[in-house]
């Protein structure tokens, strides 16, 4: 039931891309993305529900493809203050609980 | 405003004794969830209320793991006769309802330590 993350860790340069997906074998309802930097609490992104709203951050972007149950979070012209642990935790239908992924830590160097 | 408030933040005991974490939500939340993270991995759910009620305490990891939520504001985590491996950092959060896509807010967490 666990959603499934990759990469498990990125390391990029000050100013690259990178994606991040998350996928589930169970139908899901809504996507939630959440970074965690050391010693501090998950900070929320942003939420993909199905039907295809979103609600979160102007700078940040993601997918929800519903078919295949699957999330992407894209991160553009990347900045220092993105490092941390990228978590995605999926809603299943009807759940309104979330299941947390592995994570996926992101290192900027400048 | 206030986000979400945990005490005490640093937790120590020894084997066998019981502990008590305690959550305050941020005001007009209606949900709040407990989670139980080891380090490096994502939040594992334990247990959530929507106000006073109880709706899923699935995640709680066996019996001596107990909560509640008795006037739908603050929460208390309890854990009876602890032992070595309840050792970890337990979050709560909280959000406006449950499920439909509210976003959940986090708290600083109780890092647990039993020696």
């Amino acid at each position: 039931q666990q959603p499934v993350q990759s990469p498990q860790a990125v390391i990029l340069r000050e100013g690259e891309d990178a994606v991040i997906n998350c996928s589930s074998s169970k139908a899901l309802y809504s996507v939630h993305w959440y970074r965690q930097k050391h010693g501090e609490a998950p900070v929320f992104l942003m939420i993909l529900l199905k039907g295809g709203e979103q609600k979160g951050h102007e700078k940040i972007s993601a997918s929800f493809n519903e078919k295949k149950q699957q999330s992407s979070l894209y991160l553009t012209a990347s900045q220092l203050s993105y490092s941390g642990t990228y978590f995605c935790g999926t809603e299943l239908q009807g759940a309104q609980k979330l299941v947390f992924g592995q994570g996926t830590r992101l290192t900027i160097n400048p | 405003g206030a986000g979400v408030s945990q005490s005490p933040r640093y937790k120590v005991t020894k084997r066998g004794q019981d502990v008590a974490l305690r959550c305050d939500p941020i005001s007009g939340h209606v949900s709040l969830y407990w989670y139980r993270q080891a380090l490096g991995q994502g939040p594992e759910f334990l247990t959530y209320f929507n106000y006073e009620a109880q709706q899923d305490k699935s995640g709680l990891p066996n019996d001596r793991f107990s909560a509640e939520r008795p006037e739908g504001s603050i929460s208390t985590l309890t854990i009876q006769r602890t032992e070595q491996r309840d050792s970890a950092m337990y979050r709560c959060a909280s959000s406006l309802g449950a499920g439909k896509g509210y976003e959940q807010y986090f708290g600083p967490g109780t890092r647990l330590t039993v020696t």
